[in-house]
């Protein structure tokens, strides 16, 4: 089955604490992104990914870093959590650039940092 | 860059009724457009796409949706809307050349018996 996979669903974390989100699709996909979603906000991207070793900043990267070794795993990782950070976060992937696709997302990860 | 906004914030409708959730779009071409359902606890589903030719969409789950160019509008609708309908819609844009989506702020709607 097609899927893109987060790891955990639900974290409790504390301040400073580093954690990593894992992402992970079976689609080949080249593009992956990562969003966080708060109330009244919508949607907003963190980092994307366009294929393996290429990474970029969306509109709210601060506090954030990812990596792209593989092209199907795509991680999240906080370095030094704060409570700013609690959110719902989701991760996507998308074929190839240029072609009528739309994303497939993960069924999220719920994130507190007390 | 590309911009969406959704005006509603929640949408109130009984069971049965019509259902027309609004959206507005900036883009300076033709964007790619979709809207998506989030079921509570649930990852975003893709109800419906437009990308180009006929500007009345039909997606999942009875979902419509028309773009309208002169109105720089994405607006989706439901004949009649049933319980499980209840859940977040968010409206997207995409630009040409990028796969990557801008999301509006989401509706909320919300469901009487």
């Amino acid at each position: 089955e097609a899927q893109v996979t987060q790891n955990p669903r639900y974290l409790i974390t504390v301040t400073g604490k580093k954690l990593t989100v894992t992402c992970s699709q079976n689609m080949n996909h080249e593009y992956m992104s990562w969003y966080r979603q708060d109330p009244g906000l919508g949607l907003r991207q963190i980092y994307y990914s366009m294929n393996v070793e290429v990474t970029d900043k969306g509109d709210v990267p601060e506090g954030y870093k990812v990596s792209r070794k593989e092209k199907r795993n795509f991680p999240l990782i906080l370095e030094s959590p704060s409570p700013n950070q609690t959110s719902l976060y989701f991760c996507a992937s998308s074929p190839r650039r240029d072609l009528n696709t739309e994303a497939f997302f993960g069924q999220g990860t719920r994130l507190t940092v007390v | 860059a590309q911009s969406v906004t959704q005006p509603d914030i929640h949408i109130t409708v009984s069971e049965g009724a019509s259902l027309e959730l609004r959206c507005n779009y900036s883009y300076g071409a033709t964007p790619y457009l979709f809207w998506y359902v989030q079921s509570p606890g649930q990852g975003l589903q893709l109800l419906l796409k437009y990308f180009s030719g006929d500007t009345l969409v039909q997606g999942i789950k009875g979902f419509e949706a028309e773009f309208k160019r002169s109105q720089s509008s994405f607006n989706l609708r439901k004949p009649s809307v049933h319980w499980s309908d209840a859940a977040e819609y968010f409206c997207a844009v995409g630009a040409r050349g990028s796969y990557i989506p801008t999301f509006g702020r989401g509706t909320s709607l919300i469901v009487h018996p």
